[in-house]
């Protein structure tokens, strides 16, 4: 298994580009999530998913769409990218009924 | 959610048990005790998780007093590997959110 796997590793934006971060996992888990971490804290969930087609809001949601076509894909958008997005963001998964969560590796973003 | 108090940092030698506290003075009774560690610039890494008994498994050690009002996490051989930042949380089991603090960056030296 290739675990959970994020892509790109790093971005640049501009103020204004939208983009598209990618999630995908091959574990069949019904449950992913996305966090940021900003430097010197701890990681925020912006969205989750319990399963496809089923998508709610975390803590940090304002500026980022999500949506869970698949059991495999949970893809980020930035709509409108802004500095106050520049963060390290992860994509986690869990299996429904368990309590571990798996990370991915991480997109390191920056918007100028 | 309840929250966690943990030290900003602490230092552990090569080979001996590290020992790495928590305070979760609020926590309710059907919140587990998670957690996570991160290596620096990696995503975070489960370790261990427990509601009353203590938990052991190939990674690590939980202890868990009895009022469950704090834990200890143990790491009974330290190595270079295993500086990181270590992060303890407690989650209800069907919140979906994990509630990451500060944690606390432990080093290990040689």
């Amino acid at each position: 298994n290739a675990g959970v796997t994020q892509t790109p590793k790093f971005q640049v934006l501009k103020t204004g580009q939208s983009m598209t971060l990618q999630c995908a996992q091959d574990m069949n888990h019904e449950y992913m999530s996305w966090y940021r971490q900003d430097p010197g804290m701890g990681l925020r969930l912006i969205h989750y998913s319990v399963g496809a087609g089923i998508t709610d809001q975390g803590e940090v949601p304002n500026g980022y769409n999500v949506s869970r076509s698949t059991t495999e894909d949970f893809p980020l958008r930035l709509l409108s990218a802004a500095p106050s997005q520049t963060s390290v963001y992860f994509c986690a998964s869990r299996q429904t009924g368990r309590y571990e969560q798996y990370f991915g590796p991480g997109t390191r973003l920056t918007v100028t | 959610d309840a929250k966690t108090t943990q030290p900003p940092s602490m230092d552990c030698a090569e080979g001996r048990a590290a020992n790495l506290p928590c305070n979760h003075s609020t926590i309710s009774g059907n919140e587990y005790v998670f957690w996570y560690r991160q290596i620096h610039s990696q995503g975070p890494q489960y370790i261990i998780h427990g509601l009353k008994n203590n938990e052991t498994n190939e990674m690590a050690s939980l202890i868990i007093t009895e009022d469950r009002k704090s834990s200890t996490l143990i790491l009974p051989h330290a190595t270079l590997r295993d500086t990181a930042v270590y992060y303890c949380i407690v989650r209800a089991p069907n919140d979906y959110k994990l509630s990451f603090g500060a944690g606390t960056t432990v080093t290990v030296r040689a």
